[in-house]
């Protein structure tokens, strides 16, 4: 799997969107960009994911350059629950792909 | 809705004792995996099976064993714990393919 490169920490104000950048210039072509984040020492939990196309779900948006080098995954209206430590993962789907490699992500602080 | 439950929370352990982290799942997923996850790293497989009847060791086996006791299910077992296995511990479950769902985790402390 494709190593990514995130930057150890982001302050956010209450309320504002924050936008978690992610490099992965490595990535080959059958490989998706995930995102988890883990807040305190809670189970890493699931946000999205995606392959090319720009993704949205109840939690977030994920944006994919087009050359698949770099993804920014937003929090559209970040509340405090929000702070927690934010994981970009590359992986290939399917048959024999099973660990996920967590780095060591980005501290996301989200501030009143 | 659940999801994936782990039991118990919470265990201390002498060296040398033996034990069985439980996990389950209601997601009626094929795949389930075992984590571990030391203090300010991320984390790393243990085992994983990725369908019932079938286990296969991760990045870092050594001093563990896993039982798959049907879809639902999959314990991890410590024959003989070592103050290095001291660490959170992590169930997760997915589908052959998607994102794998965690549970809350095991803290796991050997003296």
């Amino acid at each position: 799997d494709a190593k990514t490169t995130q930057p150890p920490s982001m302050d956010c104000a209450e309320g504002r969107a924050a936008n978690l950048p992610c490099n992965h210039s490595t990535i080959s072509g059958n490989e998706y960009v995930y995102w988890y984040r883990q807040i305190h020492s809670q189970g890493p939990q699931y946000i999205i994911h995606g392959l090319k196309n720009n993704e949205t779900n109840e939690m977030a948006s994920l944006i994919i350059t087009e050359d698949r080098k770099s993804s920014t995954l937003i929090l559209p209206h970040s509340t405090l629950r929000d702070t927690a430590v934010y994981y970009c993962i590359v992986r290939v789907e399917g048959a024999g792909s099973y660990q996920l490699t967590f780095g060591k992500g980005t501290k996301l602080s989200v501030i009143p | 809705n659940a999801g994936v439950t782990q039991t118990p929370k919470f265990q201390v352990l002498k060296t040398g004792q033996s034990m069985t982290l439980q996990c389950a799942q209601d997601m009626n997923h094929n795949s389930m995996y075992w984590y571990r996850q030391d203090p300010g790293m991320g984390l790393r497989l243990i085992y994983y099976s990725a369908s019932e009847g079938t286990t296969d060791k991760g990045e870092v086996p050594n001093g563990y064993n896993v039982s798959r006791l049907n879809k639902r299910e999959f314990s991890l077992r410590l024959e003989s714990a070592a103050p290095s296995q001291t660490s959170v511990y992590f169930c997760a479950s997915s589908l052959r393919i998607g994102p794998q769902h965690f549970g809350d985790g095991t803290r796991l402390s050997i003296l």
